[in-house]
């Protein structure tokens, strides 16, 4: 089992959707738990920390479930610009490891 | 204040060369790593660094070796490229702690034939 598993993608969804990203990690010692975003060609770039007690960024809200290992996004009313791909990423250690990222395409 | 910068952004060898992947980061963090991305692989820890004239193996750090002989400046060496090895290569930098955020370079494009 891959230490960090992300639903495969893409997403197509239309602007204004709701749309829900999950995150699975093997490590029930894992600590720290963020989301990067990761645009075409481009360097990752963090997005929001994931919380325990789950946290909301404006339209993004980030659930941490610790007794199932599950990560979860959730992007509401859906911009063009949020078209990108969405890397779930763990501590394991000292070190951090990343999902293979989940697609999203937000089409007008 | 540029933040991470990677030296150069393309680059295309043959099997067998050798090169030097150069980091450099402006904003005084500790810790520094390199990181490899293939497609449907997430990105895969090589080396990192946790301050000046210290570095560590990652995940994949089989046909690498690094140096950290200042803290702005992180360099990744391929001694003898491998096919296997065309990759995009990321290097990346945070404060002293492994749950602090990490700030992205540009990233290196790597094609070895």
């Amino acid at each position: 089992r891959k230490e960090v598993e992300q639903d495969p993608g893409p997403f197509n969804v239309p602007e204004g959707a709701t749309v829900a990203f999950n995150c699975t990690y093997s490590n029930s010692a894992s600590q720290s738990f963020f989301w990067y975003r990761q645009d075409c060609r481009k360097e990752p770039k963090l997005l929001m920390s994931v919380y325990s007690s789950g946290n909301e960024d404006g339209r993004f809200t980030a659930q941490l479930n610790r007794a199932s290992q599950y990560i979860s996004l959730l992007i509401r009313d859906s911009k063009l610009s949020d078209s990108a791909t969405y890397l779930c990423v763990v501590n394991v250690g000292q070190n951090f490891v990343f999902g293979p990222g989940t697609r999203l395409s937000v089409l007008p | 204040n540029a933040g991470v910068t990677q030296t150069p952004k393309f680059r295309v060898l043959k099997t067998g060369q050798s090169m030097t992947l150069l980091c450099a980061q402006d904003m005084n963090h500790e810790y520094m790593y390199w990181y490899r991305q293939d497609p449907g692989m997430g990105l895969r820890l090589i080396h990192y660094s946790v301050g000046e004239g210290t570095t560590a193996k990652g995940e994949v750090p089989d046909g690498y070796n690094v140096s950290r002989l200042k803290k702005q400046n992180f360099l990744l060496g391929l001694e003898s490229a491998a096919p296997s090895q065309t990759s995009v290569y990321f290097c990346a930098s945070s404060l002293a702690s492994h749950w602090e955020t990490q700030y992205f370079g540009p990233g290196t494009r790597l094609l070895v034939l």
